[in-house]
């Protein structure tokens, strides 16, 4: 069974630091790979990645996907306490089931 | 999200009781899924179906059963046979192999 781990699980840091996130998957047929942002309750898209190697970025936000290693970073930089949030990473895989991990829960801090 | 409508927000079950979750969608997508999510951990599926009168089991399938009769709808029965249905249950739907996944709101289950 795929498999996808998040690390670390939780994560507090003071407000203007840069965070990174981390993302690893185990894949037989891998399609691609999505963070989403939940904050209260529905999960908000953030990025989908499918290429390896090419870093997509919103705002403060960052991402990059490493085929090769199996895994992608999810970077955030001058952290804001909006910031505050569960970050969850996903593979989506072969016949399109989405597998998520376990989040990890970040806590920015005035 | 926009055009993906769970009901009820809050839901209480009393034991030996089969309760349903609704999940309705017009954003004319054809998958749907269902996901529990227990106090700090990630979602787990439970069922998904990619077409109208065709659903499969997720990893945690059992005490749980769904049908799929309208493309619109997707609805979640949690039996009796689910000895511990206490957690956030989300819906959600994609449009295409290369869409992302859009959420409901959830549908907090607790046990009376």
């Amino acid at each position: 069974e795929d498999k996808v781990v998040q690390s670390p699980l939780s994560l507090v840091v003071h407000e203007g630091d840069t965070v990174t996130l981390n993302c690893s998957y185990e894949v037989t047929n891998f399609r691609s790979l999505l963070w989403y942002k939940q904050e209260k309750k529905a999960p908000t898209f953030l990025f989908m990645l499918t290429s390896s190697g090419i870093e997509k970025k919103s705002g403060r936000l960052s991402s990059i996907l490493d085929k090769k290693e199996l895994s992608s970073i999810l970077n955030i930089t001058a952290t804001q306490t909006g910031d505050s949030a569960i970050y969850l990473c996903a593979e989506k895989f072969g016949n399109e089931k989405l597998t998520f991990g376990t989040g990890t829960r970040l806590t920015i801090i005035p | 999200d926009g055009g993906i409508t769970q009901s009820p927000k809050y839901l209480f079950r009393k034991e030996g009781q089969n309760v349903t979750l609704s999940c309705e969608q017009n954003l004319n997508h054809d998958a749907m899924y269902w996901y529990r999510q227990d106090p700090g951990q990630g979602l787990r599926l439970i069922y998904y179906s990619q077409i109208v009168n065709d659903f499969q089991k997720g990893d945690i399938a059992e005490g749980y059963s769904v049908s799929r009769e309208k493309k619109e709808s997707f609805p979640l029965t949690v039996t009796s046979a689910q000895k511990n249905p206490t957690a956030f249950y989300l819906c959600a739907t994609h449009g295409g192999r290369r869409e992302k996944l859009f959420f409901g709101s959830g549908t907090q289950l607790s046990v009376l």
